[in-house]
């Protein structure tokens, strides 16, 4: 069955590189969630969709970071200007309502 | 302050062994609670929600406190495969994680 996916699975950006990180949630998942774990550490919410509303974009950590899911489906996360600090495993989550959540696999940043 | 606290760990246990971790959360109007497993290099899976009642899955336990704002998860008999990160997970309208509990389970 299609689960949650996510593209690339490895980017390797230069610093001060802009990048975009795809997700594809389960198809009728009305709620779309980001996050950033970095080695050690559990997931750190970034930002929340509901359908095409961004929610909740308190944990965004700069305003390098932006998020976008125009139809409701598909989202992106696009990082400008990227730097040394923001390499981490970037994973996405959907869920039908505010309950189980279910990952794609990340996608791993490394900022040189 | 986290809004989620765990144990750090690690926890190095035997087969057979229980094995209990603690999670503290700072957000009295937290609604849901989860427990999630984390294989190495792999994204977190649930593993069971928690219930103010407490609920058991097989060799798993799992409580909330919600007066102390606290949860946790017992494993009896751990076996090898249980070794992984154990996340605590709160939800107001998002879900907010523990850093994790590291357990490995050794021979």
């Amino acid at each position: 069955g299609a689960g949650v996916s996510q593209s690339p699975r490895y980017k390797v950006a230069k610093r001060g590189q802009d990048v975009a990180l795809r997700c594809d949630p389960i198809s009728g998942h009305v709620s779309l969630f980001w996050y950033q774990q970095a080695l050690g550490q559990g997931p750190e919410f970034l930002t929340y969709f509901q359908n095409e509303a961004q929610l909740d974009k308190s944990g965004l950590p700069s305003d390098r970071f932006f998020a976008e899911r125009p139809e409701g489906s598909v989202s992106t996360l696009k990082i400008q200007r990227t730097q040394q600090e923001d390499s981490a495993v970037y994973l996405c989550a959907s869920s039908f309502r505010s309950n189980e959540q279910f990952f794609g696999p990340g996608t791993r940043l490394t900022v040189l | 302050r986290k809004e989620v606290e765990q144990d750090p760990g690690p926890f190095n246990v035997p087969e057979g062994a229980t094995v209990a971790f603690n999670c503290t959360y700072s957000n009295s109007a937290s609604q849901s609670f989860f427990w999630y497993r984390q294989d190495c290099r792999k994204e977190p899976k649930l593993l069971m929600s928690v219930y103010s009642s407490g609920n058991e899955d097989g060799r798993f336990t799992a409580q909330l406190n919600r007066a102390s704002q606290y949860i946790s998860l017992l494993i009896r008999d751990s076996k090898l495969s249980d070794s992984a990160t154990y996340l605590c997970v709160v939800n107001r309208d998002d879900m907010r994680f523990g850093a994790g509990t590291r357990l490995t389970v050794k021979p």
